[in-house]
């Protein structure tokens, strides 16, 4: 099985709809991340979170908020999506010793029509 | 100019070829330096991680100029396999992500 799992894998929606996607990870990190990934661009940090009680903005966080449920799943939801939301979406954890090194979700592709 | 930048590509290499990729940062402070690896639609999975001058494994091999702030990727003996955009990934007092290098590798 996965250690980092991301659903729904694929999600076409409509402008002004709300859109939760949902990270759970098996790797035991306390460290959760959402990053969006547009083409020509690197992955850009949307939220991240260092424990349930941290929730910390991103560089692109206006339009998303995030959920800390537990220690292993962390949810980014859009409140009124909008075209330019449209990109492919990644859940990352990390954790002791090297919290630097980021392990992915396989991410989820996004569509806001 | 970009926290990270790297030339998009792509290069097109025969099998067998040995194949270099350039990463610039602008942040000299920056500690830590990765490669990672995404193939078409998937998500990034880590290639190698450079904490000092160098780090090599097996066909690949990463190198830091701090110097000169860049890290560089050497793919000796490309494979068909090798086919994919490599990310350069720099760690300041934040990881910053380039847009990745596209890699085709044709028989």
């Amino acid at each position: 099985d996965a250690d980092v799992t991301q659903t729904p894998r694929n999600r076409i929606t409509k402008t002004g709809k709300r859109i939760m996607l949902e990270c759970s990870q098996t790797k035991g990190h306390d460290r959760m991340y959402w990053y969006r990934q547009d083409p020509g661009l690197g992955l850009r940090l949307i939220y991240y979170s260092f424990d349930v009680k941290d929730i910390n903005k991103g560089e692109i966080s206006d339009g998303y908020s995030v959920s800390r449920q537990a220690q292993a799943k962390f949810s980014l939801s859009l409140e009124s999506a909008i075209p330019n939301q449209t990109a492919l979406y990644f859940c990352a954890t990390s954790g002791v010793p090297r919290t630097d090194t980021q392990y992915f979700g396989p991410g989820t592709r996004l569509t806001v029509l | 100019r970009k926290e990270v930048e790297q030339d998009p590509g792509p290069f097109n290499v025969p099998e067998g070829a040995t194949v270099a990729f350039n990463c610039t940062y602008s942040n000299s402070a920056s500690q830590s330096f990765f490669w990672y690896r995404q193939d078409c639609r998937k998500e990034p999975k880590l290639l190698m991680s450079v904490y000092s001058s160098g780090n090599e494994d097996g066909r690949f091999t990463a190198q830091l100029n701090r110097a000169s702030q860049y890290i560089s990727l050497l793919i000796r003996d490309s494979k068909l396999s090798d086919s994919a955009t490599y990310l350069c990934v720099v760690n300041g007092n934040k990881l910053v992500f380039g847009a990745g290098t596209i890699l085709r590798v044709k028989s």
